[in-house]
């Protein structure tokens, strides 16, 4: 099976700007969550999408959005992009949540 | 509030001794544990998990931890550090199924020839 896809790997945006960042689970797999990774803060948790729907959330401001689509395919959008947002983006899937994750490359969002 | 606490930032170890990373967390109940390795510039996998049963849990790459719930840990160890496993190290704790993963910090592991 191919493991989860992120696009793109990189991006370059500058500040006021918004992106969206897409996440292909592995096949079969239901749940996808996002992570946003920087050298201070580490890893934490954005949110969870279950069969098209927002199950968890982490403690980020609304500027952070997401969606899943029909086919467990997953966007991520941050508009108003400030510097701080500059960060590696990591995606994971899982069959149902709760087990296992299996997470993709990332990609890697510089604000300029 | 619930945390994960992996109390080390960096650790070097020789090629072929011992290698034990600490991880602690504050959580009522039993989580669910998990260690994630992370290599530079790529995402996480996972080394090995934790639910319930056997206290001490096998994982890939040679790797095993061990819970222990009187101290609300849950350390990593491998008995012989390869090169190769020079990379960043993540405890992760989910508190019920279904629920958030919370990572902690991280570990980061430097190997001496």
């Amino acid at each position: 099976k191919a493991g989860v896809t992120q696009t793109p790997r990189y991006l370059i945006k500058t500040r006021g700007q918004q992106v969206t960042l897409s996440c292909s689970p592995i096949s079969g797999h239901r749940s996808v969550s996002w992570y946003q990774q920087t050298p201070g803060q580490g890893l934490q948790f954005l949110f969870e999408y279950f069969s098209e729907t927002q199950r968890n959330k982490g403690n980020f401001p609304g500027r952070f959005s997401g969606r899943q689509f029909s086919n467990s395919r997953s966007e991520m959008n941050v508009s108003t992009l400030e510097l701080g947002d500059s960060a590696l983006y990591l995606c994971a899937s899982s069959l149902l949540g709760g087990e296992t994750q299996y997470f993709g490359p990332g990609t890697r969002l510089l604000v300029l | 509030a619930q945390s994960v606490t992996q109390p080390d930032i960096h650790i070097t170890v020789s090629e072929g001794a011992s290698l034990e990373l600490r991880c602690n967390y504050s959580y009522g109940a039993t989580p669910y544990l998990f260690w994630y390795v992370q290599s530079p510039g790529q995402g996480l996998q996972l080394l090995l998990k934790y639910f319930s049963g056997d206290t001490l849990v096998q994982g890939i790459k040679g790797f095993e931890a061990e819970f222990k719930r009187s101290q609300s840990s849950f350390n990593l160890r491998k008995p012989s550090v390869h090169w190769s496993d020079a990379a960043e190290y993540f405890c992760a704790v989910e508190e019920t199924s279904y629920d958030k993963v919370i990572f902690g910090p991280g570990t980061s592991l430097s190997v001496i020839p």
